[in-house]
């Protein structure tokens, strides 16, 4: 069955520090890949997928099959990117999201 | 664009009474919306994959019954909770999306607290 998977369940990094959130997948097909975050009391929003390739707040994310994964990755934190993190898998009409990663930046 | 409504975003209501909950989509054609449900700090746990015109696919353990959802058109699904108890107390979301591999827009969600 197809999952995603984001091994640590809280991230804490202090402002200025490069941050990585990991995020694997299970899919034998093409992928398409998505990062979403949730702001405290805000909804889902999303933050970039694989295909556009584009750099939002800064935010980064590779897909690389061989290891199959789209990891997340800043150089600089914020102590604004505090939030929760999801990676979801799309296929056909299905849309699977990660157990996320919920990232603390410490002032 | 890509705007997602959902109604209420809060409800309390007594146990044994059906609450609905509507998602809409303002701005664009849903193909496929999707409802969760969130418990406090944990993910998000898909519920349902609803496509319009066809029945909802429920994910393992949700009760058909229990949870009655509708896509009736293209801008609107609604869930319902039927004879509604405490234990269904929780924070539920629906996106909606264009189906394919287009993004799926969020609501900002429906607490629901039965009392």
């Amino acid at each position: 069955a197809q999952r995603v998977t984001q091994p640590e369940k809280l991230l804490s990094v202090f402002k200025g520090a490069p941050v990585e959130l990991k995020c694997n997948y299970s899919y034998s097909g093409s992928p398409e890949l998505f990062w979403y975050v949730q702001y405290s009391r805000q909804r889902l929003q999303l933050l970039l997928r694989h295909i556009s390739r584009e750099s939002i707040k800064g935010f980064t994310a590779d897909l690389n099959k061989g290891e199959t994964s789209f990891h997340l990755k800043k150089p600089f934190a914020q102590e604004e990117d505090s939030a929760m993190y999801y990676c979801a898998l799309s296929y056909g009409q299905n849309f699977v999201f990660g157990p996320g990663t919920r990232l603390s930046v410490l002032p | 664009g890509a705007v997602v409504s959902q109604h209420p975003s809060w409800v309390i209501c007594k146990s044994g009474t059906s609450v609905k909950i509507e998602c809409r989509s303002l701005d664009f054609q849903a193909t496929t919306m999707f409802w969760y449900r969130q418990f406090p700090k944990q993910s998000l746990m898909l519920m349902a994959t609803s496509n319009e015109g066809s029945k909802a696919t429920y994910e393992q353990g949700v009760e058909k019954d229990k949870f009655l959802i509708n896509h009736a058109s293209l801008t609107l699904s609604t869930l319902t909770v039927t004879s509604a108890h405490p234990e269904d107390s929780s924070f539920y979301i629906c996106s909606a999306g264009w189906g394919g591999n287009q993004p799926q827009h969020f609501g900002d969600g429906t607490r629901l607290s039965i009392l």
